[in-house]
């Protein structure tokens, strides 16, 4: 079937105004994974959410992000007043065991 | 927390060549796995490889869990190959599953 696939691809806004990024997954895929990618950084781990467990937020960098992910399928990351340290690749995976997909990624930039 | 080293962190390699990447862990892993990012971002799992060897086309890699390392060798090298490859590796805190990533090792393959 499709992989998973996020949307806007890309996304420039100014600072202090909010996005939302979206991340459909693999169907079926009871794991996904929120991870932001700086330039020449490596992937910086976000937020997990498995199946209707309370996800994991600890990788959040500040109160300004939060995440849902409605009906165990659709995942949105919501930055609000977002900052130009905020610029970066947001990825997004799923997975139903061991090994993840993932998706193009939204390249954001905070202008 | 586990810490995960990757090496060397650059590589060049002239078409043909052969090369072997390392991952090193601190500590005792659930999981490894090996990605490659390509040029454009798109990140693809190569192995889910916890312990032992697996062999994908030119692609193979070994894991000595006991001593706490992986390698990904590439035989015959391809411009295609050029991108990050990634090794990151799965802990378990509860119930939640979080993957630990290296930083990377960038390879360029020249014509």
């Amino acid at each position: 079937g499709a992989g998973v696939s996020q949307s806007p691809s890309n996304k420039v806004t100014e600072k202090g105004k909010d996005v939302e990024l979206r991340c459909d997954p693999i169907s079926g895929h009871t794991a996904l994974y929120w991870y932001r990618q700086s330039l020449g950084q490596g992937l910086e781990f976000l937020i997990y959410f498995q199946g209707n467990s309370a996800p994991d937020k600890s990788g959040l960098p500040s109160d300004r992000f939060s995440a849902e992910r409605t009906g165990g399928s659709v995942s949105t990351l919501t930055i609000q007043r977002t900052q130009q340290e905020d610029s970066a690749v947001y990825l997004c995976a799923s997975s139903s065991e061991e090994t993840q997909y993932f998706g193009p990624g939204t390249r954001l930039l905070v202008l | 927390g586990i810490q995960v080293e990757q090496s060397p962190p650059d590589l060049i390699l002239q078409e043909g060549a052969n090369s072997t990447l390392r991952c090193n862990f601190s500590d005792s892993v659930n999981n490894l796995q090996w990605f490659h990012q390509n040029p454009w971002g798109q990140l693809i799992n190569l192995f889910y490889i916890p312990s032992g060897t697996k062999q994908n086309g030119r692609l193979s890699a070994t894991t000595v869990a006991t001593e706490r390392y992986s390698l990904l060798y590439i035989s015959s090298s391809q411009t295609t190959d050029s991108g990050v490859y990634l090794c990151a590796v799965t802990t378990f805190a509860g119930n939640n599953r979080k993957l630990i990533w290296g930083l990377g090792t960038s390879l360029a393959v020249n014509p």
